[in-house]
């Protein structure tokens, strides 16, 4: 079973707050991503991360920003928070082998006010 | 126009009967596939993974991939009300390793 934790699972935050979510991994794999998902939609890749001290942006833009600094952590921030930015937000980390099987996290619900 | 496209549903059907998904693509350099299922308020959880043509089975579901016409399908047999989810297909092409999403099917077993 995939370990790969996300805090918090639903966030109710005003315009122009500061947050930060977490998604951390037990698994050890280098790989790891966030997408964006809204209802009915595609799942879309906004940061993805090769291993420590590597991140690199996704497809679809995002004013968000990643960091790595262990293997097991990959905090997304987003300095001020707009209604625009509501959406659920799902972490990931891949198997090694270059299958990319994703295991994913339950995902932080946002709601920007 | 998507690169992935797949029938958002919702699709209904009765427990019991056999389910048909399906994703069609227009990329020819994709060469694994996968079937991811979410349900409410979870994240995917990976169901079938195929790596270029041809069927694969686990349990009650199977996954067939026909690179000539360029569509993939997953069969559940003997569907049951925990199979009510939303059934999202995935892919890359070798050697890119993002994913392409479908927009995935909600799928409905009626008991």
């Amino acid at each position: 079973e995939a370990d790969i934790y996300q805090t918090p699972r639903y966030l109710v935050i005003g315009t122009g707050k500061k947050i930060t979510l977490e998604c951390s991994q037990t698994m050890g794999h280098d790989k790891m991503y966030w997408y964006q998902q809204d209802p009915g939609m595609e799942l879309h890749l906004i940061h993805y991360s090769y291993g420590v001290n590597s991140t690199e942006k996704g497809d679809l833009s995002s004013e968000s920003t990643v960091s790595r600094i262990r293997t097991e952590h990959f905090p997304l921030t987003l300095e001020s928070a707009r209604p625009s930015h509501t959406s659920q937000y799902l972490c990931a980390s891949s198997d090694p082998r270059p299958s990319e099987k994703l295991f994913f996290g339950s995902g932080t619900q946002l709601s920007v006010l | 126009q998507k690169e992935v496209e797949q029938d958002p549903g919702p699709l209904s059907v009765p427990e019991g009967a056999i389910v048909s998904l399906n994703c069609t693509y227009s990329n020819s350099a994709f060469q694994y596939f996968m079937w991811y299922r979410q349900y409410s308020r979870k994240g995917p959880e990976l169901l079938m993974y195929t790596y270029s043509s041809g069927n694969k089975e686990d349990g009650r579901f199977t996954a067939q991939v026909d690179k000539s016409s360029k569509y993939i399908s997953l069969f559940i047999r003997d569907s049951q009300p925990s199979d009510s989810a939303t059934y999202l297909c995935a892919m890359s092409a070798r050697g890119n390793y993002q994913l392409i999403w479908g927009a995935g099917t909600k799928l409905i077993i009626k008991p």
